[in-house]
């Protein structure tokens, strides 16, 4: 079956050190997205790709990267990792079907701990 | 922009009782509406979506929502819960000005505890 896939699922990293959350898709869908998720904050969009080589900012980027090279995947890079970034992470991809449905499908989530 | 208000953040109800829980949006353009729920450490799972046509829409697990577009709501409701739906949900919507790229603004969820 198609799915979504997050690695890793559990992560603890120091202040300053770069980090890179994957997001592995099989449905070969155009669009993928990132979000974080905090208490209080519902999920927030972090990047999001509407193809290869197409990325763009979210509501809250600042810190954050993304790059598509291909359509399965879209790293999510945290450049020097801060305490504000300790959250659980999720990745994202949709599809419009034929007879113009939207749905937009979640993965299993990343947990960052940065100390 | 749009924006999605989900006013209570808590909902403790008893089993076989009925439930709804409340989401307003604000958008200036046409929109798309969903919830979605999440299980304790899962992902989130679709439960329904509007996109146009009748305005009740039934979803997954006996849940369904009514869009009002006059008071700009997405209220999601179960005639009878079960322990099982204990879990956080989250309305979410989209503006359809871009056609299969829309992006979705999540409210900040609410948690339904259901009591034995």
């Amino acid at each position: 079956d198609a799915e979504i896939t997050q690695s890793p699922r559990h992560k603890i990293t120091e202040t300053g050190r770069q980090v890179t959350l994957a997001c592995h898709q099989t449905w070969n869908h155009n669009n993928m997205f990132w979000y974080r998720q905090d208490l209080g904050h519902g999920l927030r969009l972090i990047h999001y790709s509407y193809g290869v080589q197409d990325t763009n900012k979210g509501e809250v980027s600042d810190g954050y990267s993304v790059s598509r090279s291909n359509t399965e995947d879209l790293p999510l890079t945290l450049e020097s990792a801060a305490s504000s970034q300790t959250s659980v992470y999720f990745c994202a991809s949709s599809e419009v079907s034929a007879s113009g449905q939207y749905t937009q499908y979640f993965g299993p989530g990343t947990r960052l701990t940065v100390l | 922009a749009q924006s999605v208000t989900q006013l209570d953040s808590q909902v403790p109800v008893f089993e076989e009782a009925p439930v709804e829980l409340r989401c307003n949006y604000s958008s200036s353009v046409s929109v798309y509406l969903f919830w979605y729920v999440q299980y304790p450490n899962q992902g989130l799972q679709l439960l329904l979506k509007y996109l146009s046509g009748s305005t009740l829409v039934k979803g997954i697990n006996g849940f369904e929502a009514e869009f009002n577009k006059s008071q700009t709501s997405f209220h999601l409701r179960k005639p009878s819960v079960h322990i099982s739906d204990t879990a956080e949900y989250f309305c979410a919507v989209s503006d359809h000005t871009n056609f299969g790229n829309e992006k979705l603004t999540f409210g900040t969820g609410t948690r339904l505890t259901i009591i034995p």
